[in-house]
């Protein structure tokens, strides 16, 4: 089964600075996204950036971009510049798109304040 | 358009007493699944629907749950007798035609479910 670990339970980060969350999985498949959601107090799930397994380049999103190491099977997100409308709740996700099911299994979440 | 709507907002109820959730999907989406968010159990996937068929139903707890969906659109998640371990927040998502595109799952704002 896989599995996705978030290692980090909270993380602060100053306004304007730079802040990395990390993810690693762990999968015997081939083909396979990444995905970081983030979850503000409002609850809603937010796709930030995604990462297909296929491709070497790292996926970029404004401000957003990921470290994505296969062999090492790690993805970490990277935010620069933060804001404090970045303060949320992160959740690394993997989706198998080689099954029949492409259903999400989530990290338990990184809890990152921005503080003015 | 219009992104994945979620009714009750919040549910609070007795034990014992059955609820249902409804979900709302993007139109046009013909993927449709349901998440529970529990402090202790983090992001679970309970089930998912191509149109009305429900291929996957592994998440499911217990036999005290099931889901539906008609039209390929409306879902339905019901509880019944619900237990105090049910208390979560249900989370639903939709995507386009599994296999297409780029699997991203846009998600509602979920349901507070609080069982007293």
């Amino acid at each position: 089964a896989q599995t996705v670990t978030q290692s980090q339970p909270e993380m602060s980060v100053q306004e304007a600075e730079t802040v990395t969350l990390s993810c690693t999985y762990d999968t015997s498949e081939n083909n396979y996204y990444l995905f970081w959601y983030k979850q503000p107090p409002s609850r809603q799930m937010i796709l930030v950036i995604r990462q297909e397994a296929y491709k070497q380049q790292n996926a970029t999103e404004n401000r957003f971009s990921v470290n994505f190491q296969k062999a090492a099977k790690s993805f970490s997100l990277k935010i620069s510049d933060s804001q404090l409308g970045d303060t949320a709740m992160y959740f690394c996700a993997y989706l198998n798109s080689g099954g029949s099911n492409y259903k999400l299994t989530f990290g338990k979440g990184t809890l990152l304040t921005v503080n003015p | 358009g219009a992104g994945v709507s979620q009714s009750p907002s919040n549910k609070v109820t007795e034990k014992g007493k059955d609820v249902e959730l409804r979900c709302d999907p993007i139109s046009g989406h013909t993927a449709l699944y349901w998440y529970r968010q529990s402090l202790g159990q983090g992001l679970e996937f309970l089930i998912y629907f191509q149109g009305n068929s429900a291929p996957d139903k592994s998440g499911l707890p217990s036999d005290r749950f099931s889901a539906e969906r008609t039209g390929g659109s409306v879902s339905t998640l019901t509880i019944q007798r619900t237990q105090q371990e049910d208390s979560a927040v249900y989370l639903c998502a939709s995507s386009l035609e599994l296999g297409l595109h780029s699997y991203e799952q846009y998600f509602g704002p979920g349901t507070r479910l609080t069982v007293t």
